[in-house]
């Protein structure tokens, strides 16, 4: 199992400019998310989803904009990128046997955004 | 609502040496707790996880972590740190009604030699 793999690893991004942060996971796992982590700031919940179709807003939500069309996939949209939106993102799965937050979550090797 | 502090920004240990991570959080009922690991340039990587029942956790790579529901603290602690161990540090809390996992701001491990 390769788990959870994200492409690209880093990116440069000039203000404006959109792109799509891609995630799969090959563990048949219902539940996905994406996180984005700040310095000091820990890992904050963007979006999840709980099965394809289905995909709710996180903690900020705001600018961003995400899709689950099959289990495996869960892209992430950044429309009219702003420095705000610099961080490394995380998307993670899990099972989905229990809720997400007693869940054991399994972590990509996140994407470095730079937007200028 | 939930939430994790980890009062240790950075911590500097030796080689051989005991390490103790500390991680405080708040939350009404019974949390769901975890420590996660991240080493440079990777994703998180479990290390432990407490539910319910005996109070004191064995995760991977020797590390344990004891609940204290008194002191609403799940510490992090393994006896003899390996140079291997340098790595940031996360405890994160959830709770079995929502789907969202509350993360501390970490604590960045240095081993020296």
């Amino acid at each position: 199992n390769a788990g959870v793999t994200q492409t690209p690893k880093f990116r440069i991004l000039k203000i404006g400019q959109s792109m799509t942060l891609q995630c799969t996971q090959d563990m048949n796992h219902n539940y996905m998310y994406w996180y984005r982590q700040d310095p000091g700031m820990g890992l904050k919940l963007i979006y999840y989803s709980v099965g394809a179709g289905i995909t709710d807003k996180g903690e900020v939500p705001n600018g961003y904009n995400v899709s689950r069309s099959t289990t495996e996939d869960f892209p992430l949209r950044l429309e009219l990128a702003a420095p705000s939106q610099t961080s490394v993102y995380f998307c993670a799965s899990s099972y989905g046997i229990v809720a997400g937050g007693a869940d054991t979550q399994y972590f990509g090797p996140g994407t470095r955004l730079t937007v200028l | 609502a939930q939430s994790v502090t980890q009062p240790d920004i950075h911590i500097t240990v030796s080689e051989g040496a005991s390490l103790e991570l500390r991680c405080n959080y708040s939350y009404g009922a019974t949390p769901y707790l975890f420590w996660y690991v991240q080493s440079p340039g990777q994703g998180l990587q479990l290390l432990l996880k407490y539910f319910s029942g005996d109070t004191l956790v064995q995760g991977i790579k020797g590390f344990e972590a004891e609940f204290k529901r008194s002191q609403s603290s799940f510490n992090l602690r393994k006896p003899s740190v390996h140079w291997s161990d340098a790595a940031e540090y996360f405890c994160a809390v959830g709770d079995s009604n929502d789907y969202k996992l509350s993360f501390g701001a970490g604590t960045t491990v240095t081993v020296r030699a």
